[in-house]
Formats: C-alpha cells, sequence, structure tokens
C-alpha cells in the first residue's frame, strides 16, 4: 500500500541551530499533512498542518514545505530548543477519506546542549 | 479545557483474553479515531467513528471492534488477545471528519 516515509531515522543538533526534517509521500491524492511531535510516554502532539493547495506554512518557530511535484514534505524548527527533543511523524490525509491518517516511521531529534 | 482522555493508562492482559479501552474527546469534538502504535513505529490507523457511525476502518482482523456512544466518548474493543497486541494504543479526537486531530497520551497494552 501506499505510505509516507522519512529519510532520516535520527538528527543531532546543536541547541541554537536551525533543524530540518524531510518526508516523502507516495499517495498522490494526499491532500492534508500534518507534523507531529512525541515525546516519551506521550501521545502525538499537533505542531502543524498545510493543505496541498499551499506550498508553506509557518507556525511559531515552525515551518512546514510541501513540494508536490517531488511528493516531499519538509519541517524547519528555528533555534532548536532542548525541548525539541522528541521523535517527529509527518502524517498524510485523502481528504474525502476521513481522518485516516497514514504515518511514517519517525525521526528522531536529539538537541546537544 | 480537558484535552482527550484515555482510560487506563496501563494494562496487562494474558493471551486470549479481552480488552476494553475507553477514550473521551475534547467537548465539542464528534469525531473518533482509533490508532495503534507499535515502539518504534508511528501510529497505524484502526477506525474512525463520526456522530456515531464507523467511516473508516483500517488493516485489522475482526478481533478488533469499537463503537461511539451519544456523549461521542468511543470504545475499543480486542477480543482473544494476541504477544503482537503489545503496543499503545492512541484515541484521536477532532471536530469534523477532516479537521485536525488531537490525540490523548495512550493506553499502552502488555499482552503477556
Amino acid at each position: 500500500g501506499e505510505s509516507v516515509g522519512l529519510h532520516l531515522p535520527t538528527l543531532s543538533v546543536q541547541e541554537g541551530d536551525n533543524s530540518i526534517i524531510n518526508c516523502a509521500y507516495s499517495n498522490s491524492a494526499s491532500d492534508y499533512f500534518i507534523w507531529y511531535k512525541q515525546e516519551s510516554g506521550k501521545g502525538p502532539q499537533f505542531i502543524i498542518d498545510i493543505r496541498s493547495n499551499m506550498d508553506k506554512r509557518q507556525g511559531q518557530r515552525v515551518t512546514v514545505l510541501l513540494n508536490k511535484t517531488v511528493k516531499h514534505l519538509s519541517l524547519q524548527i528555528a533555534a532548536t530548543q532542548p525541548g525539541d527533543s522528541a521523535v517527529y511523524f509527518c502524517a498524510e490525509n485523502v481528504g474525502t477519506a476521513g481522518n485516516k491518517l497514514t504515518f511514517g516511521g519517525g525521526t528522531r531529534v536529539l538537541v546537544k546542549p | 479545557d480537558a484535552g482527550v482522555t484515555q482510560s487506563p493508562t496501563h494494562l496487562i492482559k494474558t493471551r486470549g483474553q479481552q480488552v476494553t479501552l475507553r477514550c473521551s474527546p475534547i467537548s465539542g469534538h464528534k469525531s473518533v479515531s482509533w490508532y495503534q502504535q507499535v515502539l518504534g513505529q508511528g501510529p497505524q490507523f484502526i477506525f474512525q467513528y463520526y456522530e456515531k457511525e464507523e467511516r473508516g476502518r483500517g488493516n485489522f482482523p475482526d478481533r478488533f471492534s469499537a463503537r461511539q456512544f451519544p456523549n461521542y466518548s468511543s470504545e475499543l474493543n480486542v477480543n482473544a488477545l494476541l504477544l503482537g497486541d503489545s503496543a499503545l494504543y492512541l484515541c484521536a479526537s477532532s471536530f469534523g471528519l477532516n479537521t485536525e486531530a488531537f490525540f490523548g497520551q495512550g493506553t499502552r497494552l502488555t499482552v503477556v
């Protein structure tokens, strides 16, 4: 079946630097994409989302970029902080299918002091 | 405001037993979805309920069932438990059928 995948399983970043997490998706019908952050022992926490009619969306310290041509999604975290250490998942959804999110395998971000 | 609440937080069951997990969505949310997260992997979709009707089902055996009550809370039932059912079971609520989904803390199920 079609799925969402990630390029890097682990990302180590120095505190204060910017982080970029990448994600590839294969379902061309997907029209809604979400980034979640999951800390140990907790459920996924919504970070930011983007719909397929947009290329870029910014939040507080985070930016999501969507390239539909190559089916690529990225999450940029500015000025990474120790509290950003977690596993990050991208998820995709086909609009007509309800909230049937397809998650990737996750990228662990480790922030070094 | 309370977020999505799930109970119990942890559970240990024996192979062959049955388990019921519970979820209360955010107030005002009408949709509840269930996901299974095996250690080291991303969550996998099991069910979505909206307005008390099943609106989506993932690739899980018939041992898995769910329902949604008039107050929009939901239960996930798993019969004839297998060791491979050990996972974190996550509930997500959303206002509509295809709107932002918020996850609970999950129920950690261990089957021994």
